[in-house]
């Protein structure tokens, strides 16, 4: 059983609409990311959050924002769309410490038509 | 800042001939190293990963990676490839295993009969 969820697997989105992205971890982990992989970029850091605080945002658009609702849980809305948006969102979780190696869901493949 | 570099794009291996990925890593300071692969359309399954100690690491599935730090690699090996194995396969650096990870551009792994 996959032990971080990601809803929805696919997305379509037009243009201009906003979306949230949904990430649920039952590994008992106390830090949580996203992480973008698009056809033009390698997969890209985004923002990072420990014990439901911001500890790293990459992010240059503020059109991006995780929600960190539970501990085991950080979603990421996204406004405004555009066509550039399109991309696999992995949200990803590790276990406190200097010594745990991130763990990856399935991802979110958004396509902004 | 830090980076990673995955100089094979594409790499092909017949089935049982041994395999090396090459990754070099631009850091100042200790890194921690990391070796994911991702099978398609699936998320990052983590290989293996370095933390300062023994410059060998094993991983899953037979595979094993080198630290050098004075060629700053991090190379990943495997004796014997496995159809299976057909997948890409990410190098990824970060400064404290919990921030961010740098990820290199990936290296598709084709297994020829």
């Amino acid at each position: 059983d996959p032990k971080i969820i990601q809803k929805p697997k696919y997305l379509v989105a037009v243009t201009g609409s906003e979306k949230i992205l949904i990430c649920e971890q039952y590994l008992g982990h106390n830090a949580m990311y996203w992480y973008r992989q698009s056809a033009k970029k390698p997969l890209e850091f985004m923002f990072s959050y420990s014990y439901q605080k911001l500890m790293d945002n990459q992010t240059a658009s503020s059109r991006f924002q995780p929600q960190s609702s539970k501990k085991n849980h950080l979603d990421l809305q996204i406004t405004a769309l555009k066509p550039d948006d399109s991309a696999t969102y992995f949200c990803a979780s590790s276990r406190g410490g200097c010594n745990q190696a991130p763990l990856f869901g399935e991802g979110t493949r958004l396509s902004v038509l | 800042a830090q980076s990673v570099t995955q100089p094979d794009a594409r790499v092909t291996v017949s089935e049982g001939a041994s395999l090396q990925l090459r990754c070099k890593y631009s850091y100042f300071g200790t890194p921690y190293l990391f070796w994911y692969v991702q099978y398609p359309r699936q998320g990052l399954q983590l290989l293996l990963k370095y933390y300062p100690g023994d410059p060998v690491v094993q991983g899953v599935n037979g595979f094993e990676a080198e630290f050098s730090k004075s060629n700053s690699s991090f190379h990943l090996r495997k004796a014997s490839v496995h159809w299976s194995d057909w997948a890409v396969y990410f190098c990824a650096v970060s400064m404290l295993a919990r921030s961010k990870l740098s990820f290199g551009k990936g290296a598709k792994l084709t297994v020829s009969p």
